[in-house]
């Protein structure tokens, strides 16, 4: 399987602080995309980092791509308890084919 | 959800019979995909379409086929249905390969 991987799986937090995660994934990829799932809801698009790029910011998010080491990790700033979601990385590497891993399980405790 | 609907919401079945998930979308994008997911397993992708009539195979895509006849409706069928494919099923919808927007998931029981 090409299927990214996050850590950690699941990461309890105060809000007000940070939180990180990271992807790491097994192939030479085109973009790499972060993405957000509410509880029993659809994925909404975070982010799109190109493998070109190395770090890309968007309002409290900053996600930081490693090619060499096929890593990503995405940094919530100043966490809320909105926030709490589980967060998944999706790689494109054939143009056509999304391989998203298998999450990670954020809570924000007010 | 960007426009992206997907019918029927929940559904519970028997083993052995057909059925027939679909997706619809008022964007006129290009790209749709169907994708389940498992515990343990994130998103998996089971089929996508390209365009009208053009399809390709994903991840996971025995014991399902698809079909794209309007660019507004990509179906997803299980011909016989099995416990494994107890799952939740999203549809996504893309403009570009790129951003993916996604619908708000159907949840299939098979007993």
């Amino acid at each position: 399987s090409q299927q990214g991987e996050e850590d950690p799986q699941a990461l309890s937090i105060q809000e007000g602080e940070n939180a990180t995660m990271n992807c790491s994934y097994k192939t030479s990829i085109n973009n790499l995309q972060w993405y957000r799932q509410n509880s029993g809801r659809g994925l909404v698009h975070l982010i799109l980092i190109r493998s070109n790029e190395r770090e890309k910011h968007s309002g409290r998010l900053r996600v930081t791509l490693d090619t060499s080491k096929k890593s990503s990790s995405l940094l919530i700033t100043a966490s809320r308890a909105a926030d709490t979601a589980s967060y998944f990385c999706a790689t494109d590497n054939t143009g056509n084919q999304f391989y998203f891993g298998t999450g990670t399980s954020l809570t924000v405790i007010p | 959800d960007a426009g992206i609907t997907q019918s029927p919401r929940h559904k519970v079945t028997e083993t052995g019979t057909p059925v027939t998930l679909r997706c619809h979308q008022t964007e006129n994008h290009r790209y749709m995909y169907w994708y389940r997911q498992d515990p343990g397993h994130g998103l998996r992708l089971i089929h996508y379409s390209y365009g009208v009539k053009d399809t390709d195979k994903g991840e996971v895509s025995d014991g399902y086929s698809v079909s794209r006849s309007k660019t507004e409706d990509f179906l997803l069928t299980l011909e016989s249905a099995t416990s494994s494919q107890t799952s939740v099923y999203f549809c996504a919808i893309s403009p570009s390969q790129e951003t993916q927007y996604f619908g708000p998931g159907t949840r299939l029981l098979v007993l």
